[in-house]
């Protein structure tokens, strides 16, 4: 059974730090979604990749995130410096080239002290 | 770009009634509507999906219908059981031009009391 995989499943940091958060979209498909997810906010798209190539990055804070594809098995998305209001589910998901279905890895919960 | 807008934000239902979820939409070039489902703490799940050249697709307890004149779409689940409770999201695409992306709706928090 093909599932999105992510790293790690939790993380607690401090206020400054780094954070990265990896993603190993299931195997063959070639569009990678990095997702957002709080109480107030819902579900928000914060990047997207087709063929490793960012598409769409709008919704992500340049000042401090950052997020790259540097194989075709692995999708990074960065925060540096964090901060408490990035505390969230931060869920990617992967597509494949023939269909729209969009598949979910089981998220990383990110609290920032 | 897209505009989804999903109701009621929450919904209670005793075991056995039938549930349905609306979702507005409105981009007319959308052509794709998936629901997906999240279990408290869970990853969301995609559970149907209809495409704009269907009216209704049916699936066990789940139907989704398409009314593309409107511009709505809305989930019904029938015989409803308590592990049906969970926050349920649509969401409208046009694969065309935005290359797969989803737009969602707010949620729906759906209890299904025993």
């Amino acid at each position: 059974d093909a599932r999105v995989t992510q790293t790690p499943r939790d993380k607690v940091t401090e206020m400054g730090q780094e954070v990265t958060m990896r993603c190993q979209p299931i195997l063959g498909h070639n569009t990678v979604f990095w997702y957002r997810q709080t109480m107030k906010q819902g579900l928000e798209l914060l990047a997207y990749f087709r063929n490793r190539a960012p598409l769409d990055d709008s919704g992500m804070p340049k000042d401090r995130f950052s997020a790259e594809m540097p194989d075709a098995t692995l999708a990074t998305l960065k925060i540096q410096p964090s901060e408490p209001r990035d505390s969230a589910v931060y869920f990617c998901a992967s597509g494949s080239p023939s269909g729209v279905e969009q598949f979910f890895g089981p998220g990383t919960r990110l609290t920032v002290l | 770009g897209e505009n989804v807008e999903q109701h009621p934000s929450t919904l209670s239902v005793q075991e056995g009634d039938s549930a349905v979820i609306k979702c507005t939409y409105s981009d007319s070039a959308s052509n794709y509507f998936p629901w997906y489902k999240q279990e408290l703490g869970k990853r969301p799940q995609l559970i149907i999906d209809i495409r704009s050249n269907v009216g209704e697709k049916k699936d066990q307890r789940i139907a989704v219908t398409l009314n593309k004149t409107a511009k709505h779409f809305s989930l019904h689940i029938t015989e409803t059981q308590p592990e049906d409770s969970a926050v349920y999201f649509c969401a409208a695409s046009d694969r065309g031009s935005t290359l797969g992306r989803l737009y969602f709706g707010r949620g729906t928090q759906l209890t299904v009391w025993p």
